[in-house]
């Protein structure tokens, strides 16, 4: 069985300064993840997604992630945020053995003020 | 444009009514996927299709019911044996299965009267 823990659930943080939202994940086998942005009342879009190669991972919106197999994580960073990031952010998991099924983390509420 | 439409926007039902909430894909994808969001659950997952008339159940099938009779439609039923359906229903569909992006529709907000 696999899993993904999101270990904030709030993340509140000034214009342009750096943000960091965290997910670790539990898997006994080989995994993809990713990371879906959701806006209110809107579906989820993707940001960005690792499968394999280059640990280091660039999406939309400036946004990129690092896979770290050591640590089971797969942390999200923005150098610099505008008020329009302020969203949901979704980390998923899935595996060779899930097929395409995907395990949603709980999700992190970025807010961020001017 | 291609993408995923869900319908309606908001939908009430009534206690003991059975609910259909309609999802259309015109990205030519074999899988499509349903899923429930409540507020500090994430997102998950009721039933899932590969391929026209088929289906499986995901983790939360009891009191759902869905039909994959084309390939661009995948129509979830809101059953009167589901007590507790309020919530934000999101719909996806994707190329094929294994590692395939996951596009989702625009959710379809399910409240009991």
């Amino acid at each position: 069985a696999q899993s993904v823990t999101q270990l904030d659930s709030q993340v509140p943080v000034f214009e342009e300064a750096p943000v960091e939202l965290r997910c670790n994940y539990s898997s006994s086998v080989s995994v993809y993840l990713f990371w879906y942005v959701q806006y209110p009342n809107q579906g989820l879009q993707l940001l960005l997604k690792y499968l394999s190669g280059s640990t280091l991972v660039k999406g939309i919106n400036g946004f990129e992630a690092e896979f770290n197999k050591s640590q089971t994580s797969f942390h999200l960073r923005k150098p610099s945020v505008h008020i329009s990031d302020t969203a949901e952010y979704f980390c998923a998991v899935s595996s060779e053995t899930s097929g395409s099924r995907l395990t949603f983390g709980e999700g992190t509420q970025l807010t961020v003020n001017p | 444009d291609g993408g995923i439409t869900q319908s309606p926007k908001y939908l009430f039902r009534k206690e003991g009514q059975n609910v259909t909430l309609s999802c259309e894909q015109n990205l030519n994808h074999d899988a499509m996927y349903w899923y429930r969001q409540d507020p500090g659950q994430g997102l998950r997952l009721i039933y899932y299709s590969q391929i026209v008339n088929d289906f499986q159940k995901g983790d939360i099938a009891e009191g759902y019911s869905v039909s994959r009779e084309k390939k661009e439609s995948f129509p979830l039923t809101v059953t009167s044996a589901q007590k507790n359906p309020t919530a934000f229903y999101l719909c996806a569909s994707s190329i094929r299965l294994r590692q395939e992006t996951q596009y989702f529709g625009p959710g379809t907000r399910l409240l009991v009267l």
